[in-house]
This record gives C-alpha cells, structure tokens and sequence, in this order.
C-alpha cells in the first residue's frame, strides 16, 4: 500500500500570509502514461465531509479560490494557501487515487489562524 | 445540485450486522461510479469500498474484505454497504462519495452516517 505522509501536524498562520502543507508518498504516484499525478487534496471543517479542493496535483476543482494551489510531482506535493482567509482554518488531507486500491489519505494537517 | 444522503448507522454490539443507504439525487446515478469512506471520531479518512456504474468492478479495503459488502440499485438511484461481524475498529462516520474522473478520487461527499459498535 502507498503510505501518505503529511508535515507537519498543525500550523497556525496570521490572516493574510501564506499555509504551506507538505505531503510525501512512499511511491511515485506519477502515471507515466498520461504523465499525470494521481493526487488530491482536501479540505475538512469539523462537523462536515471532506471538500476536494485540487486534483492532479495542481488542478483546482470547480469553485475553489485561486489562493489555493498544488504542486509538486513523482513522490513529493505542496499545498499553498497564499493569503490564508478565516474560513480556511479547516484539516487538510492529501490522498493518491493511483492505479488499484487502496487508495489512501495523508494523517491531514491542521490550520488555525495565529 | 447533487445530493448524497447516508442513512442507516446506529449503535451495534460487536460480532453484529448493519446496512447503510446512500441516496442520490441532483446527478444521471447510473454515470458515476461510487465510493464508501469512512472516518473514526477524531481520527483521519480511510477508504472502504468502491463499485463501478453496473456492479461489475468493485473493491474493498483489507480492513473490511469479507465482512462487508458494497451494492447499488440504480432505478432506486441507491448505494448500499452491508456490515456484518462488526469489529469496535469499525467505529466511524460513514460517507459515501461520488468518482471524479478517476475510481479512487471523489468530489461530492454526503454528510455521513455514525456507526458505533459498542458493548
């Protein structure tokens, strides 16, 4: 199974400056076939279902704020929350959907505003 | 507006059998493949099961092969997770989730449904 690792656990950032959340995959979650990265992120606020806020890496789903943005490729992928806004303080998940299952979830990482 | 409403969970002793509902509305049912994930209280996301458009791939996690079993009725516009022999691990918020473009990755989740499986 392909292990998602997140760093850190928690941040807590000032309004207005930049979130950074990293996530490491045990294997290259890289399809060489259509050079696609099989990654995902979420947002989660408590009491309510995960929200999908970028997949492929890099792509934002439909409605998400641009202030929110994916990198990274092969084995190691960024989250960036650019000008961190009070409602983002939420657990973000990252999650590799690559080939068969399981597909697995990063531990999530929590962001509070300092 | 597409709609995912989980039914069904409750308090169960262990060694005991559930069965959650999902229904959909707002999205053609029988486009989209289906996935259950579930969540323990204050715990991360775990992937359960998946099943296709017409029942004919479906998955489980290691965690559940052999107790559970993940069905849909489509004229129903219905997803459904049988549960047996529950295990106090199996705590957790239910979800359903509907396939994005791809079979693990997911986009509109309903609200969940909380088993507990408790003594």
């Amino acid at each position: 199974d392909i292990v998602m690792t997140q760093s850190p656990d928690s941040l807590a950032v000032s309004l207005g400056e930049r979130a950074t959340i990293k996530c490491k995959s045990s294997q290259s979650v890289l399809h060489r076939s259509d050079n696609k990265n099989y990654l995902a992120w979420f947002q989660q606020k408590p009491g309510q279902p995960p929200k999908l806020l970028i997949y492929w890496a890099s792509t934002r789903y439909s409605g998400v704020p641009d202030r929110f943005s994916g990198s990274g490729s092969l084995t190691d992928f960024t989250l960036t929350i650019s000008s961190l806004q009070a409602e983002d303080a939420a657990v973000y998940y990252c999650q590799q959907y690559y080939g068969s299952p399981p597909w697995t979830f990063g531990q999530g990482t929590k962001v509070e505003i300092k | 507006e597409v709609q995912l409403v989980e039914s069904g969970g409750g308090l169960v002793k262990p060694g005991g059998s559930l069965r959650l509902s999902c229904a959909a509305s707002g999205f053609t049912f029988n486009d989209y493949s289906l996935n259950w994930v579930r969540q323990a209280p204050g715990k991360g996301l775990e992937w359960v099961s998946y099943i296709d458009s017409w029942s004919s791939d479906i998955y489980y996690a290691d965690s559940v092969k052999g107790r559970f079993t993940i069905s849909r009725d489509n004229p129903m516009n219905s997803l459904y997770l049988e549960m047996n022999s529950l295990r106090a691990e199996d705590t957790a918020m239910y979800y359903c989730a509907r396939v994005y473009m791809f079979q693990g990755l997911v986009d509109y989740w309903g609200p969940g449904t909380l088993v507990t499986v408790s003594s």
